[in-house]
């Protein structure tokens, strides 16, 4: 059955160094997103992604925070310079349609010391 | 702007009981509401959508109903195992496709 990848399972990074996390979403969706989840809080919308732009993001997506679909299956998600405030569990989602299911990735743990 | 809730946050309970987990959400102008199950440390499993025209859906020994105009969903679960033992999460989708998610309840299945 096709799944969302997402690389690397953690990464540990010095605050304000840039961070890259990747994914693949299953090969005909066309819509992608990331989330995230603080510990012990709620998972977070960051950003959706449709037709090579941007469609809405929130307010923690700030310009920190770029997403990006650099060839026709990767969609990645760069933090230019980390805060210790974004340690947390990074998402990946992807659906066919906007209002359909949408299957996760296993997340990235990002911790930012 | 769109609030879920789940309460309680944690449920125990014996295995075989059938149980109910709430989920409320205070804009009722979704498009559909998805139930998700996550293990400690891991993703998040789909394990229903119900859009917003639907008034139940089936899978296996789960059921979720959703009741759009009073801004609630329930999720039933069958003669409940050790290994439903997890963190069960309700988001809805609004306009614009994206998820809101409650903050979940997790479930202990005793044997």
């Amino acid at each position: 059955e096709p799944e969302v990848t997402q690389t690397p399972s953690h990464q540990v990074t010095q605050m304000g160094q840039e961070v890259i996390l990747r994914c693949v979403p299953i090969s005909n969706h066309l819509y992608f997103y990331w989330y995230r989840q603080i510990l012990g809080q709620k998972v977070e919308f960051l950003v959706s992604f449709y037709n090579n732009e941007i469609s809405e993001k929130s307010e923690i997506f700030d310009d920190q925070f770029s997403v990006e679909r650099p060839d026709g299956s990767n969609f990645t998600l760069k933090i230019r310079s980390t805060k210790l405030e974004d340690s947390a569990m990074y998402f990946c989602a992807s659906t066919g349609q906007g209002r359909e299911t949408q299957y996760f990735g296993p997340g990235t743990r990002l911790l930012v010391l | 702007k769109q609030e879920v809730t789940q309460i309680p946050a944690a449920l125990s309970v014996p295995e075989g009981e059938n149980l109910v987990l709430n989920c409320s959400f205070t804009d009722s102008a979704i498009y559909n509401l998805q139930w998700f199950r996550q293990d400690p440390g891991k993703g998040l499993t789909s394990l229903l959508l119900i859009q917003s025209s639907q008034r139940e859906q089936t899978s296996g020994r789960l059921n979720a109903s959703l009741d759009k105009s009073s801004g609630r969903s329930t999720l039933y679960i069958a003669a409940s195992q050790p290994g439903d033992s997890a963190t069960y999460l309700c988001a809805v989708t609004g306009a614009n496709s994206k998820l809101t998610f409650g903050k979940g309840i997790t479930l202990s299945v005793r044997p």
